[in-house]
């Protein structure tokens, strides 16, 4: 049974870098899938950010390119993300999820984790 | 960027309803596309994948159609269960969702 789980600070200040962790289990990070994050603004729908491949390739959503890295830690099947310089407008559910193929549907998701951007 | 379009943004329905959602691509994304449902503070969940194809595990009561720049979800019989919101998603070029449809009790 494929699980994920989202880890991290739930506070974060403004201009501050936001990371979080996705923990998996029952699927190896080094098989053929992809990777990502997702997120969604309370009371809002979602909002795809990036993913990444088992080689380490990535692909991030233009709109938010310039401030997201998106890594693989094969010694502990987990993934990271890390969004630059936020403001309140990154305050979101983030969801961690299991993409099957390249650019494709998310098969399995994290329970999310709730990010606060505030002073 | 291609931007998707789903309508109606509410439905009221009864449950043994059936319930038709309406997805619409700003662009052809062939059959690129995803359908999902998500309950209340849980994450969504896969419904349908390719416009049409169901995800093992899903009741048969869901069902998805359209190609190139239209798409709908159909729920046959609507049950309890299926009072959430649902989301579209396209994956032809990178990734878009759309905005949801709440679909609630009439």
């Amino acid at each position: 049974q494929v699980q994920l789980q989202e880890s991290g600070p739930g506070l974060v200040k403004p201009s501050e870098t936001l990371s979080l962790m996705c923990a998996v289990s029952g699927s190896a990070i080094s098989s053929a899938f992809y990777w990502g994050w997702i997120r969604q603004p309370p009371g809002k729908g979602l909002e795809w950010i990036g993913s990444i491949y088992h080689s380490g390739s990535t692909y991030y959503n233009p709109s938010l390119e310039s401030r997201i890295t998106v890594s693989l830690d094969m010694s502990k099947n987990q993934f990271s993300l890390r969004l630059s310089s936020v403001t309140a407008a990154d305050t979101a559910v983030y969801y961690c999820a299991r993409q099957v193929g390249d650019g494709a549907q998310f098969d399995y998701w994290g329970q999310g984790a709730l990010v606060t951007v505030s002073s | 960027d291609i931007q998707m379009t789903q309508s109606p943004s509410t439905l009221s329905a009864s449950v043994g309803d059936r319930v038709t959602i309406t997805c619409r691509a700003s662009q052809s994304i062939s059959s690129w596309l995803a359908w999902y449902q998500q309950q209340p503070g849980k994450a969504p969940k896969l419904l349908i994948y390719q416009a049409s194809s169901l995800q093992s595990g899903v009741p048969s009561r869901f069902s998805g159609s359209g190609s190139g720049t239209e798409f709908t979800l159909t729920i046959s019989s609507l049950q309890p269960d299926d009072f959430a919101t649902y989301y579209c998603q396209q994956y032809n070029t990178y990734s878009t969702f759309g905005g949801g449809t709440k679909v609630e009790i009439k």
